[in-house]
Parts: structure tokens; C-alpha cells; sequence
């Protein structure tokens, strides 16, 4: 089955670390950029970072750079987001995203995970 | 960064109902344009890419237009399962941005 399947969420103090994964199956993962997005509770979409089908580019926010760094590992078939510094209003939920093309441009989003809750709070 | 405008901000439409949201880009984005729909406590799905490229399995009744700056999405006749927000987002850029979402509601 074609699928991305997250974890690593939860609660976590302010200026604290927490490691997203995304499990991915049922396609060649080594042949896709991936990205991460997320929706704070209530609110829109907001895409975080991407990296490309190979790793060698990525690409974040402007509120996240410096503070998150997203991989990737092909013998796993899984993508990463560690992120350092958390603050509020970095409270959402996050998913995985699968882009259409390797490149990180001009593709779209056509599969995503069913998100896992960061939740940032003292 | 590209900034994306969806309107109107919501909709009440009823069963049946012909539906257009727009979506207008800060700056030319050519047809680097794609629409989602999600569902509550759902994962959004893409419905249509590259303006107006219907995603395999997605009802006809979708439709996309526009390019350059200006973008529609039109539901040709509402059904009950198409209550949900629906997002614009551009690909031109490397920096991608969704518009704030426009939420279909029952009338």
C-alpha cells in the first residue's frame, strides 16, 4: 500500500528538541523530494522544509531556518525533521508530504501522512 | 516570498450549487498552481495541479482555471461530501505558500 505513516510527536517544554520520522511505503522514496507541512490548531497549511530526491538541497521557512533540519535516509525510507529551539507558536500538527517530481520545484503534493501533533507548552 | 489570496474567506453553498473560490498570486506564478481539499482531522488531498490537471480518482464536477496570477476552482454541482476547506498553493517558487483556506459550508 501506497502510504506515509509519521510519529515522534508530542508535548514538549519551550526551547526544547523533539525528532519527527515518516515512514514511507509502497513507492521508491529515493525517487521523490519530500516535505514537511504543517497546521497550527485552527489554521491554515503552512509548508516547514523540503529536501530533494537526493538529500543534496533543502529548503526551509523563514521562521524555522536555523532552528529545524530535515533528512532523509533511502536504505530506511524514511524522512526526518529535527527540531531544535521549539517555541509555541511551533505547536501544529505536522505531515509528510510526498512531491511529484525529485527536484524541489514546480511539483505538487500528491501524497500526504495522516500528520502527528507537536505540541509546544510548559 | 509569494503571497496567496484566496476568496471569499468562506462560502455557504447548498446541495447542487455551482461553487468558485479564487486564488490570486502576489506575482506571476504561471500555472504552478495546485488545490487541496481537507476534511476535519483529515490529511488535505490533492484535487488538481498544474491549474487544471485533475488528479487521477478526483469527480469531475472539479474543474481549475487561470494562469499567470489569477486562479479559480469551480465545483460544478456541490455534494454533501464536498463540504471541507479548500487550499490554493503555489510551486513556482522553492519558498511554496497555501492560500488561508476557504471553508464550504452548509447552508
Amino acid at each position: 500500500e501506497v502510504q506515509l505513516l509519521e510519529s515522534g510527536g508530542g508535548l514538549v517544554q519551550p526551547g526544547g528538541s523533539l525528532r519527527l520520522s515518516c515512514a514511507a511505503s509502497g513507492f521508491t522514496f529515493s525517487s521523490y523530494a519530500m516535505s514537511w507541512v504543517r497546521q497550527a490548531p485552527g489554521k491554515g497549511l503552512e509548508w516547514v522544509s523540503a529536501i530533494s530526491d537526493g538529500g543534496g538541497s533543502t529548503y526551509y521557512v523563514d521562521s524555522v531556518k536555523g532552528r529545524f533540519t530535515i533528512s532523509r535516509d533511502s536504505f530506511k525510507n524514511t524522512l526526518y525533521l529535527q527540531m531544535n529551539s521549539l517555541r509555541a507558536e511551533d505547536t501544529a500538527v505536522y505531515y509528510c508530504a510526498k512531491d511529484s517530481y525529485r527536484a524541489v520545484a514546480g511539483g505538487y503534493f500528491d501524497l500526504w501522512g495522516r500528520g502527528t501533533l507537536v505540541t509546544v507548552s510548559s | 516570498d509569494i503571497q496567496m489570496t484566496q476568496s471569499p474567506s468562506s462560502l455557504s453553498a447548498s446541495v447542487g450549487d455551482r461553487v468558485t473560490i479564487t486564488c490570486r498570486a502576489s506575482q506571476g506564478i504561471s500555472t504552478y498552481l495546485n488545490w487541496y481539499q481537507q476534511k476535519p482531522g483529515k490529511a488535505p488531498k490533492l484535487l488538481i495541479y498544474a491549474a487544471s490537471i485533475l488528479q487521477s480518482g478526483v469527480p469531475s464536477r472539479f474543474s481549475g482555471s487561470g494562469s499567470g496570477t489569477d486562479f479559480t476552482l469551480t465545483i460544478s454541482s456541490l455534494q454533501p461530501e464536498d463540504f471541507a476547506t479548500y487550499y490554493c498553493q503555489q510551486s513556482y517558487s522553492t519558498l511554496w505558500t497555501f492560500g488561508q483556506g476557504t471553508p464550504v459550508e452548509i447552508k
